[in-house]
C-alpha cells in the first residue's frame, strides 16, 4: 500500500522568504510519481509540480522546486520568494501504476505574513 | 475548453436519499477519478476509470456506484445517503499513455451535506 506523510499541519513564512514543506512517502513500487497540489481557500486543486521516481534531477517550476531524496523517501516542496497569494493548503500526492490513482497526504496549511 | 465540470456545486440530502453527482471533461482524457475530501484530511480515491466501460474501486468505494459509458462523462451515484458521506467531492481527469506522470485536472468540487 502507498502512504504519504505530511507532518507539518501549519507553517508560517514571511513574505519574500523561502519555505520548505515536508513530504515523506512509502511504496514498494519501483516506479512512481510525486505531485504537489495547492488548494486556496476557494477550494480548487491547482497542480504545482511533478517528480518521477527515475528522474535524475529535481523538478523545478518557476518559484517551486521539489527536493527529491529517494533514499530517504522524501519529496519536499520548496517555495522561494513567498508571496501573500501563496497562503493556502498544500498537498503532497503519489501515483503508482496509473495517473488516475493518487494517494494524498493530509496537507500543510501555509500562511504568508507581511 | 471548459476542462472538468461538476454539477451541482452544492447539495443537501436527507439520510436514505439517492442522487448522482455529474462530472464531464472535454479534453478527451481516458482517465477519470472521483475523490472525497473530509475536513482535516487529504483527498481519498473513491472510484476511477481508465477508459469507457472500465471502472475500478479506490480506497473508499462503499456506498458509491460509478459507470463510464462515454469518454466525457463519469457520474458518481450515492445509493442511500448517510451522514458519513458529508464531504466535498472532486472529479479529476488525466491523460493516459502508460506513464504515471500526467497531472490530474480537477473539477471545482461538489459540497454535499447529508442530514
Amino acid at each position: 500500500a502507498q502512504k504519504i506523510t505530511q507532518t507539518q499541519p501549519g507553517m508560517f513564512v514571511q513574505e519574500k522568504e523561502a519555505v520548505t514543506l515536508d513530504c515523506t512517502y512509502d511504496t514498494s513500487d519501483p516506479s512512481y510519481g510525486l505531485f504537489w497540489y495547492k488548494q486556496p481557500s476557494s477550494g480548487e486543486m491547482i497542480f504545482l509540480i511533478y517528480q518521477g521516481s527515475y528522474d535524475q534531477q529535481n523538478a523545478t517550476e518557476g518559484r517551486y522546486s521539489l527536493n527529491f531524496q529517494k533514499a530517504r523517501k522524501s519529496a519536499n516542496l520548496v517555495i522561494s520568494a513567498s508571496q501573500l497569494g501563496d497562503s493556502a493548503m498544500y498537498f503532497c500526492a503519489m501515483s503508482t501504476g496509473t495517473a488516475s490513482k493518487l494517494t494524498f497526504g493530509t496537507g500543510t496549511r501555509l500562511q504568508v505574513t507581511l | 475548453n471548459a476542462g472538468v465540470t461538476q454539477t451541482p456545486k452544492f447539495q443537501v440530502l436527507k439520510t436514505g436519499q439517492s442522487m448522482t453527482l455529474q462530472c464531464a471533461q472535454d479534453m478527451n482524457h481516458e482517465y477519470m477519478s472521483w475523490y472525497r475530501q473530509d475536513p482535516g484530511m487529504g483527498l481519498r480515491l473513491i472510484h476511477y476509470s481508465v477508459g469507457a466501460g472500465i471502472t475500478d474501486q479506490g480506497e473508499v468505494p462503499n456506498g458509491y456506484n460509478v459507470s463510464r459509458s462515454t469518454t466525457e462523462d463519469f457520474p458518481l451515484r450515492l445509493l442511500s445517503a448517510a451522514p458519513s458521506q458529508t464531504s466535498v467531492y472532486f472529479c479529476a481527469s488525466s491523460y493516459s499513455g502508460g506513464r504515471d506522470s500526467y497531472e490530474q485536472y480537477f473539477g471545482p468540487g461538489t459540497r454535499l451535506t447529508v442530514t
